[in-house]
């Protein structure tokens, strides 16, 4: 089965500094991998997706992720954070046709 | 707007009580599916379905029914409310070629 790991439960970062949160992946096959944030008391949003093509995936909010086939990992980064950027970030792995399988989710606090 | 609604967003119930949460999107999406969110657990998915008339289980289906009459709505159903279905619920639909989902805001239910 498709899976995916969120190691870190909570992520800080100090506002215009990079942030990364990590995402790691289990599966057969090509991963098509994705990144979704929630914010307070709102639904999940896509941020960007990877299936094929450059291992840098550029998506919504400034928000980029690279695939990185040999470690297995499929990392959100952005260069400068900012405070509104706080929130909840899941990685997804599709499993079969339709399925989003999730990670257990890390919560982004950007400081001022 | 292109938009997943949900209804009620908040409820608190008692043991054994049926229930129903609605679900309903405008964008005439054949793929739609229910999620629970929990603590440390990330999302998890109860049911999905494909096309009108046709629905499975997801990863955690017990407890829970769902329908699909019309192509746009596709109400969860808790026939028995339990203390441990108390979670945060999420409706979701996609287009059939597309890898994007769309989440609806979320239904906080409380179950004593």
């Amino acid at each position: 089965a498709q899976s995916v790991a969120q190691p870190e439960d909570q992520v800080n970062v100090a506002e215009g500094n990079p942030l990364t949160v990590k995402c790691t992946y289990s599966v057969s096959g090509n991963p098509y991998l994705f990144w979704y944030v929630q914010y307070p008391n709102r639904g999940l949003q896509f941020l960007l997706k990877y299936i094929t093509g450059d291992n840098l995936v550029k998506g919504s909010y400034g928000f980029e992720a690279e695939f990185n086939k040999s470690q297995t990992s499929f990392h959100l980064k952005k260069p400068s954070a900012l405070v509104s950027d706080s929130a909840l970030y899941f990685c997804a792995v599709r499993d079969g046709f339709q399925k989003l399988v999730f990670g257990t989710g890390t919560r982004l606090l950007v400081s001022p | 707007e292109a938009q997943v609604t949900q209804n009620p967003r908040y409820l608190i119930t008692v043991t054994g009580k049926k229930l129903t949460v609605t679900c309903s999107q405008n964008m005439n999406h054949e793929y739609m599916s229910w999620y629970r969110q929990d603590p440390g657990l990330g999302l998890r998915q109860i049911y999905y379905s494909m096309n009108v008339e046709v629905t499975d289980k997801g990863d955690v289906p017990e407890g829970y029914k769902v329908s699909r009459k019309e192509k746009r709505n596709f109400p969860l159903i808790l026939e028995s409310p339990s203390p441990n279905q108390t979670s945060l619920y999420f409706c979701a639909s996609k287009d059939r070629g597309s890898y994007e989902q769309y989440f609806g805001p979320g239904t906080r239910l409380t179950v004593t």
